[in-house]
């Protein structure tokens, strides 16, 4: 079975400073991974995907992520982050159950704090 | 473009009522639809699917059920609550028959059982 760990619980970062938040997941096959942003009350917003092809894959509001096979990591960044970009991030592995539907397997998630 | 629908927003229960959430998705077909429940510090967890109408699959047996009585809409509903059934309950949805697509959510309902 496919599991995601998001071993930061919390990130405490400076407006401006740059930002790196951990995913490491364990799959069995060829993974598609993707990263999630929560605001508080809301729902989850896609910010970007792998399936294939380029290992470094830019998202929305900035952000990028590198898929790095051989450490089983999907780890997401931004150069510079913003006080806006406070929220809780999901990464997620997705896979394909015999009934047909795609399930995702969500990380725990990490809290991200901008201190001013 | 596709929307998703999820109400109410919010709902305050005591144990042993019923329950009933709604979702409805728009601007598409035959989507895929999926349940997931998110407890305070956790990731979210995937409680129901469904593939088409009446179609439902479960991943986690609890007092929960789900229902798709129309193509673009899921219900999940409970007969009695439990104080364990509190949380923030999410509703996605995807394009049926494209696989390694990302999921969609709406913006949750929050339940709270007293």
């Amino acid at each position: 079975a496919q599991s995601v760990t998001q071993p930061d619980i919390h990130i405490t970062v400076s407006e401006g400073a740059s930002l790196e938040l951990r995913c490491n997941y364990s799959y069995g096959a060829t993974p598609y991974l993707f990263w999630y942003v929560q605001s508080p009350g809301q729902g989850l917003q896609l910010l970007l995907k792998y399936f294939s092809g380029d290992t470094l894959v830019q998202g929305i509001k900035g952000f990028e992520a590198e898929f790095k096979r051989s450490q089983s990591s999907f780890n997401l960044r931004k150069p510079s982050v913003h006080w806006s970009d406070a929220a809780e991030y999901f990464c997620a592995v997705g896979s394909y159950s015999g009934g047909g539907a795609d399930g995702l397997t969500f990380g725990k998630g990490t809290h991200l704090i901008i201190q001013p | 473009s596709q929307t998703i629908h999820q109400w109410p927003a919010t709902l305050v229960q005591p144990v042993g009522s019923p329950l009933s959430l709604e979702c409805t998705v728009e601007g598409t077909s035959n989507p895929n639809l999926y349940w997931y429940r998110q407890a305070a510090g956790r990731g979210l967890q995937l409680l129901f699917y469904s593939v088409g109408i009446g179609q439902i699959s479960s991943e986690v047996p609890q007092n929960l059920s789900a229902s798709r009585p129309q193509d673009r809409q899921f219900i999940l509903s409970s007969k009695k609550l439990l104080l364990s059934d509190s949380g923030f309950y999410l509703c996605a949805w995807t394009h049926r028959g494209r696989r390694n697509q990302p999921q969609h959510f709406g913006d949750g309902t929050r339940l709270s059982i007293l």
